[in-house]
Parts: structure tokens; sequence; C-alpha cells
């Protein structure tokens, strides 16, 4: 089956720094890579989504680029603020149906 | 549109009890997904509904199981618990490919 990891498991910055977080992924059937936003208590949010058949998209701050020659994909933050501190989570799922595999998560801190 | 709902939110169970959760997409979602949310485990996939059918399946044990109700509404059930089950459990509904969380149930086996 697919298996995603996730890297750093955690990263601390300075408000106004921007902020990577990376993925690999194993399976080369996922063409589906979403992030995902965990606030403490609070539920998953859909942040960005990218599709196999582009290489980047970007949303104001966050920006998402896919690289399916290396099976990886990552998360740009820039700009970062406070109320960007969150539990960040990638995934991959494929054309099988709505099954996601997701990697273990980052806790990025943001410092003022 | 509303969104994702769980019930009951907060659930403590002993072991060897069952229980029963409860999502309620979003309108017009057909396929409801629940995953397990755990310190060590992280966000695992349980099983997918779509239209009544159980479309994808996880690997978990056969005490935990599902359906799908004609109003895309789905449970989930988990019999003779174990204090390993204790968890977030998550459900998730879709239109197309974008999963969509409601707020969790969190389930305590003491």
């Amino acid at each position: 089956g697919e298996n995603v990891e996730q890297h750093p498991s955690t990263l601390s910055v300075q408000e106004g720094d921007s902020a990577v977080i990376k993925c690999t992924y194993s399976d080369s059937a996922s063409n589906y890579f979403p992030w995902y936003k965990q606030e403490l208590g609070k539920r998953p949010q859909l942040i960005i989504d990218i599709r196999s058949n582009v290489g980047e998209k970007k949303d104001q701050r966050i920006a998402v680029t896919l690289n399916k020659t290396a099976k990886h994909f990552s998360l740009h933050i820039t700009e970062t603020q406070p109320e960007d501190s969150a539990v960040y989570f990638c995934a991959a799922g494929s054309d099988a149906g709505n099954m996601l595999t997701f990697g273990g998560g980052t806790r990025l801190m943001v410092k003022p | 549109k509303a969104g994702v709902t769980q019930t009951p939110r907060y659930l403590i169970k002993t072991r060897g009890q069952q229980v029963t959760l409860s999502c309620s997409p979003i309108s017009g979602h057909r396929s409801v997904s629940w995953y397990q949310q755990t310190p060590g485990q992280g966000l695992q996939f349980l099983f997918e509904y779509f239209s009544e059918t159980q479309r994808n399946k996880g690997n978990f044990p056969g005490r935990f199981s599902g359906r799908q109700f004609s109003n895309s509404r789905s449970e989930m059930n988990v019999s003779t618990l174990e204090l390993g089950d204790s968890a977030l459990y998550l459900c998730a509904s879709s239109f197309s490919d974008r999963q969509y969380f409601g707020p969790g149930t969190r389930l305590t086996v003491l």
C-alpha cells in the first residue's frame, strides 16, 4: 500500500519567515495530494491540494509543489503569522476512491 | 451549506463494550470516509462508503465496521472495545476527491 513520509516533525520559525514542509510518497498510482491544517482541538481543515497533472499551485501565502518523478511534494508558507501555528498533514490519494494516506504531521510554531 | 457533523462528540466506554458513531455529510456529498487519529499512529484510514456500498477498507480488524444509509449518513461500529481503541474518530465527506472533515468523536475506553 501507499506510504507517506513527512518532514520535519516540528518546525519553529520567526513571524514573517517562510516555512517549508516536505512529503514523499511511494505509490506511483497516487495522483491527488491535499494538505490539511489542524489546530489544537479542531478538525483537520483542507488548505490546498494539487493533482498530478499540475506541478505547482498557489493560493495567497500558501503554495504546493509536486515532483512526480521523485515522488515528493512540498508545502510552502510565506510571510508566516502566529495564526499559522498548527499541525500540518500531507496526504496522498488515487482514483481508487476517497482513501487518503496521511503523513505523520508537522507541528509548526510561529514565534511573534 | 452546513458542514459535516458527528455525534456524539465524546464517549466513554469500558473494555468489551461496543459503540456506534454517527456522521452526517455535507448535503449532496455521497462519499463518507472514516479515519482514526491517535498520537502514536496519526491519521489512519478505516473505510469509505459511497452510495451505501463500502468502496475501500483500511487495515483494521473486523471489530470495526460501518454502513451508509440512503440519505448518505454513515455510522461506524466498534465491537468488543479494547483500550487501544481510544482515539479521535473523524469522518470526512466528499463530492469528488476533496474531503471535508467533521469535528470528530473522542472515544475513551477504560
